[in-house]
């Protein structure tokens, strides 16, 4: 079974700050997807890649499959970043990691 | 084109009824995926389903949870005779193809008094 490890759980930081979120897993995959969770609770999707990087307005995502890592990255960020920011891989079905909480104070 | 569509927003159900979920996904979409979040924890994958056949329901609970998605319809996910426990927001979503971006539906979050 994949085993998922998302770093920083919490994460509060000043507008303007460069982010970074870490995703680690144990077995290889597919695809990984970067899912951003509202306060309401909706859930948007991010990026789903399985090589390289991708960029998308301030939101960058990057993976290593040798390293079997990914990150996300924000730049400028802002107090309306401020929400759940989940890993997930597809392999042998799907599995998320536990979530990172962001706040961006002004 | 509307986003994936879910209703009810909000279901209240007493233990021991049925709870009827329904997914509507994007136009062109056949690849519908349920998944829950139990208060204070992170998504659970539940099912994965392509029109009229389950792919993957490695994530279903093996009592009383069932999934469909019809040929015409929406795709719905019952739950019979709910506990407390069932609890939580449930959230759809669906891509055009397997492997594909997944895009959520605003969620049904149930409630069992």
């Amino acid at each position: 079974k994949n085993e998922v490890e998302q770093s920083p759980q919490n994460l509060t930081a000043q507008e303007g700050e460069f982010i970074t979120i870490n995703c680690s897993y144990s077995v290889g995959i597919s695809a990984l997807h970067w899912l951003q969770q509202h306060p309401g609770g909706g859930i948007v999707s991010l990026f789903m890649l399985s090589s390289g990087k991708k960029k998308h307005g301030r939101l960058i995502a990057t993976i290593n499959i040798q390293e079997k890592h990914s990150s996300l990255h924000i730049t400028a960020s802002h107090p309306r970043d401020s929400a759940v920011y989940i890993c997930s891989l597809s392999a042998d079905g799907l599995t998320f990691g536990k979530g990172t909480h962001l706040i961006i104070q002004p | 084109n509307a986003g994936v569509m879910q209703n009810p927003r909000h279901l209240v159900r007493r233990r021991g009824q049925e709870a009827r979920l329904r997914c509507s996904p994007m136009k062109g979409h056949s690849h519908v995926y349920w998944y829950r979040q139990l208060p204070e924890e992170g998504l659970k994958f539940m099912v994965y389903l392509q029109k009229e056949n389950i792919i993957d329901e490695s994530g279903m609970p093996k009592e009383r949870f069932s999934a469909e998605f019809p040929k015409e319809g929406p795709s719905i996910l019952r739950i019979q005779q709910v506990v407390r426990g069932d609890s939580a927001a449930y959230f759809c979503a669906s891509s055009p193809h397997p492997m594909d971006t997944q895009y959520f539906g605003p969620g049904t979050r149930l409630t069992v008094l």
